[in-house]
């Protein structure tokens, strides 16, 4: 069993339709990283989150560190928001910036 | 905003030669470095951790003398794929820490596509 896991692991949606990507985790963490990894393999880091919520344009991050669960929204979505999304949590040694990565989620919107 | 700049972003060669992929941070110092190794439609796995001035820390399974690690500056890092063999094509990619940044966001390079022929 992963120690971050991600679903759904494939998504395809309409454009304009509200998305949402779910990352569960097991593991000791000090921050959780929503990544965007489009198709020629470059990767952007869209948040790092401790606690609570996070918003950047159309995108929403949030996270319940009681619950172990971290949510990526995307409100109005569009073609150019295809690519696959992953949660990374980082460990909780201070020094130790090890990260455990969730499998991804790719995300298809169509136009 | 920070920039990590991976070179070269494609690179085919021979079984038996040896390639080197660079990691460098442009204008960031960076302690340490992260290099992974991403099969096709699988995520990340982290391969080792370059610290500035001090041996690479190799995950368990990956083998030292194969994956040469050398991070002789605050903003170079490099990666050489010895006597590369055709399963050790796949996508490479770093990503770097800021200096005595705690916490930090993740800057990654833009990856390199290693084709062994």
């Amino acid at each position: 069993k992963n120690e971050v896991e991600q679903s759904p692991q494939n998504l395809t949606a309409q454009e304009g339709e509200f998305i949402t990507i779910n990352c569960s985790y097991s593991v000791g963490i000090s921050a959780l990283h929503w990544l965007q990894q489009h198709p020629g393999g470059g990767i952007v880091s869209l948040f790092m989150l401790s606690s609570g919520k996070k918003k950047h344009g159309r995108l929403i991050a949030t996270i319940n560190i009681q619950e172990k669960h971290s949510s990526l929204h995307i409100t109005a979505s569009h073609p150019r928001d295809s690519a696959v999304y992953i949660c990374a949590g980082r460990e909780s040694n201070f020094g130790n910036e090890k990260l455990t990565f969730g499998t991804g989620t790719r995300l298809t919107i169509i136009p | 905003g920070a920039v990590v700049s991976q070179h070269p972003s494609r690179v085919i060669c021979k079984s038996g030669t040896s390639v080197k992929i660079e990691c460098r941070s442009l204008d960031f110092q960076a302690t340490t470095m992260f290099w992974y190794r991403q099969f096709p439609k699988q995520s990340l796995m982290l391969m080792a951790t370059s610290n500035e001035g001090s041996k690479a820390t190799y995950e368990q399974g990956v083998e030292k003398d194969k994956f040469l690690i050398n991070h002789a500056s605050l903003t170079l890092s490099t990666l050489t794929v010895t006597s590369a063999h055709p399963e050790d094509s796949s996508f490479y990619i770093c990503s770097a820490n800021r200096f005595r940044a705690g916490n930090s966001p993740l800057h990654f390079g833009n990856g390199t596509r290693l084709t062994v022929t």
